[in-house]
């Protein structure tokens, strides 16, 4: 299967800092990539969609000033949390696919990054 | 609204056969997706099903029933390394993934 690599898998990061999450995919080029989040015990929660050069789409309830999504390339998407709080303390997973949704190809998942704010 | 149902948690032993269900009803349908993920990791893809029927794919076979909204994820030849959470994820008209709590799976010697 194709592989898609999240960095970094773990971050502790202090109160009011910025946090870069990146998504590449090694072998194969992404046209779209997924943003989701994870409580613990909980479902995957869809924070939004990014295609290739446009701008992401995010999901009601995301705020898009605080999570950016850059996706400037068809192999990297880049999450930022920026003035990372306590409560934005959660396990942020990527995911990539080749085709738009529409078309229902397999997405492939990153590693996960686990995201504790202190 | 949009719903999918699956056991929280189910138990099972080592060599036995396993099945999770996984019910939905969601604004359209275009197909229905099973993911594996141990604690702290990401998902792995196990099987996609659009069309009615069984798909089997070595130990592990996945069933649709599109005009009941139902799915099975089976589990034979149980392995220790099979405890994971088990996710149910649907296409939905938009093409978005609607996803499931999961079920967590304990395999016991």
């Amino acid at each position: 299967g194709a592989v898609v690599s999240q960095h970094p898998s773990r971050v502790i990061c202090k109160s009011g800092t910025s946090v870069k999450i990146e998504c590449r995919s090694l072998d194969f080029q992404a046209t779209t990539m997924f943003w989701y989040r994870q409580f613990p015990k909980q479902s995957l929660m869809l924070m939004a969609t990014s295609n290739e050069g446009s701008k992401a789409t995010y999901e009601q309830g995301v705020e898009k000033d605080k999570f950016l999504i850059n996706h400037a390339s068809l192999t990297l998407s880049t999450l930022t949390v920026t003035s990372a709080h306590p409560e934005d303390s959660s396990f942020y997973i990527c995911s990539a696919s080749r085709g738009p949704p529409e078309m229902n190809t397999e997405a492939f998942f990153g590693q996960g990054t686990r995201l504790t704010v202190v | 609204g949009q719903n999918i149902d699956q056991p929280t948690e189910m138990t099972a032993t080592e060599g036995a056969i396993v099945q999770i269900n996984c019910t939905y009803q969601t604004s359209g349908f275009n197909g229905l997706f099973w993911y594996q993920q141990h604690a702290g990791e990401a998902p792995t893809f196990l099987s996609y099903n659009v069309l009615d029927g069984l798909e089997e794919k070595g130990r592990f076979s996945s069933f649709l029933s599109r005009s009941k909204g139902y799915s099975y994820l089976l589990l034979k030849e149980l392995q220790m390394k099979d405890s994971a959470s088990y996710l149910c994820a649907v296409v939905d008209s938009n093409y978005q993934l609607i996803w499931g709590a999961g079920t967590k799976l304990i395999i016991k010697p």
